[in-house]
């Protein structure tokens, strides 16, 4: 059973259009994230929501906006695709607390932008 | 700003321990060090993390400085599985906010 999937693995679009990725974890976590990997492998946060509240919310532009219906979906929607936006997001996911946290990240997204 | 340093890369010989250092001298008091890899374009996957005291898993030990400026993580045996980047990171467990720098390419060699 996969913890973290993600989906589409792969994709192409055009500039200017509009996209999102999915994110379900069935590990019975709180707690989900958003990560973007550059062309550089710099691995950086964007978002994170506990109980489908935002509470890491980086500096990333507003035409990111994450969703969370629920505890176990995290997803991700993008308007105005630029360029620079292409790179691998990966999702994750864990339990918050004091001592903590594992986080299980996802296969990744391969977003390309042309 | 990823407040950890790393060798940018190093070689290990398959079977041997690998060990991995790591500098944050800045470290926070209740700020726990976590330990992560990727393997070619997976995936991050966790490791092992700490505060104060020594710990130990399946996959490795990662041993503090008492002053907990410094850390090292050792895979005990190392594959050429192993082969992979392995960031050391400092992270609050409250938030889960983790910074991921450049990391350490670690290569195993047979």
């Amino acid at each position: 059973d996969t913890a973290v999937s993600q989906t589409p693995k792969y994709l192409v679009t055009q500039m200017g259009n509009d996209k999102s990725i999915k994110c379900e974890q069935n590990l019975g976590h709180d707690t989900m994230y958003w990560y973007k990997q550059d062309s550089k492998k710099f691995l950086k946060i964007m978002f994170s929501y506990n109980n489908k509240e935002l509470i890491i919310n980086e500096t990333v532009p507003n035409r990111f906006s994450p969703k969370s219906p629920d505890k176990a979906h995290l997803n991700l929607h993008i308007n105005s695709l630029e360029l620079g936006d292409s790179a691998v997001y990966f999702c994750a996911s864990s339990r918050l607390g004091a001592f903590g946290n594992e986080q299980f990240f996802g296969p990744g997204t391969r977003l390309t932008v042309l | 700003d990823a407040k950890t340093t790393q060798p940018t890369s190093m070689d290990c010989a398959e079977g041997r321990a690998a060990n991995l250092p790591c500098n944050h001298s800045t470290i926070s008091g209740n700020e726990y060090v976590y330990w992560y890899r990727q393997i070619h374009s997976q995936g991050p996957q966790y490791i092992i993390h700490g505060l104060k005291n020594n710990e130990t898993n399946e996959m490795a030990s990662l041993i503090i400085t008492e002053d907990r400026k410094s850390s090292t993580l050792i895979l005990p045996h190392a594959t050429l599985r192993d082969t992979a980047v392995y960031y050391c990171i400092r992270g609050s467990g409250n938030t889960g906010k983790l910074i991921f720098g450049q990391g350490t390419t670690l290569q195993v060699k047979p």
